[in-house]
């Protein structure tokens, strides 16, 4: 059994540039959450979802937006880049709604330079 | 007002010292709570779970949660070098929803 992997796993961008950040969930896994996590901060909620359609979000701006395909797999977009965008972006992998147990990525560290 | 807050520490132990993390947060309507230890430049790994209130134990880690104080601890027995890591307490309202995560503490165990 394959774990959430992410990709790419590094990445620099420069401010108003756009993003996208690539998960892989585990295997038979249908919902999928993305967190950011600033530099000595812990993971904040950006969005989940669940079986192609968003399931919550979180205090972020619309532009950053997701998608997620029918194999699961899952992607985070950023328009308009700012500093503060700099962190490391988690995709954590779920067996459904109900499921309590989220398995993590090793995350893409972005920075906004 | 934080919805959870967690000591970011640094905290460091001597090897075999039995290591003390807590969380305090404020939304009552918190049910599920977890434990993650997250090493250097990695993904946050999941480590204990319990649902409302009381104890649970897994090997050398014991979890607590007391939601008439609004207050979660973990517990590691034995501390090993190996324990190294940040750790960060987690909470949902819902199972499988939005988690809410405190700052993380780090903790170093000195052989």
């Amino acid at each position: 059994e394959t774990g959430v992997t992410q990709s790419p796993t590094h990445l620099i961008k420069t401010r108003g540039q756009q993003v996208t950040l690539r998960c892989s969930s585990q295997s038979g896994h249908n919902t999928v959450s993305w967190y950011q996590q600033a530099l000595g901060q812990g993971p904040q909620f950006i969005f989940q979802y669940y079986r192609e359609e968003e399931n919550g979000r979180g205090n972020f701006p619309p532009r950053f937006s997701g998608l997620q395909f029918p194999n699961y797999s899952s992607e985070l977009n950023v328009n308009a880049l700012e500093l503060d965008d700099s962190a490391l972006y988690l995709c954590a992998s779920s067996l459904g709604l109900a499921e309590e147990t989220q398995y993590f990525g090793p995350g893409t560290r972005l920075l906004v330079l | 007002q934080k919805e959870v807050e967690q000591d970011p520490g640094p905290l460091s132990v001597p090897e075999g010292a039995i290591v003390s993390l807590n969380c305090t947060y404020s939304n009552s309507a918190f049910q599920y709570f977890m434990w993650y230890r997250q090493y250097s430049r990695k993904g946050p790994e999941l480590l204990m779970y319990t649902y409302s209130s009381g104890n649970k134990e897994d090997g050398r880690f014991t979890a607590q949660v007391d939601k008439s104080s609004k207050y979660i601890s973990l517990f590691i027995r034995d501390s090993q070098p190996s324990d190294s890591a940040t750790y960060l307490c987690a909470m949902s309202v819902r199972a499988g929803n939005q988690f809410y995560f405190g700052t993380g503490t780090s903790l170093t165990v000195i052989p």
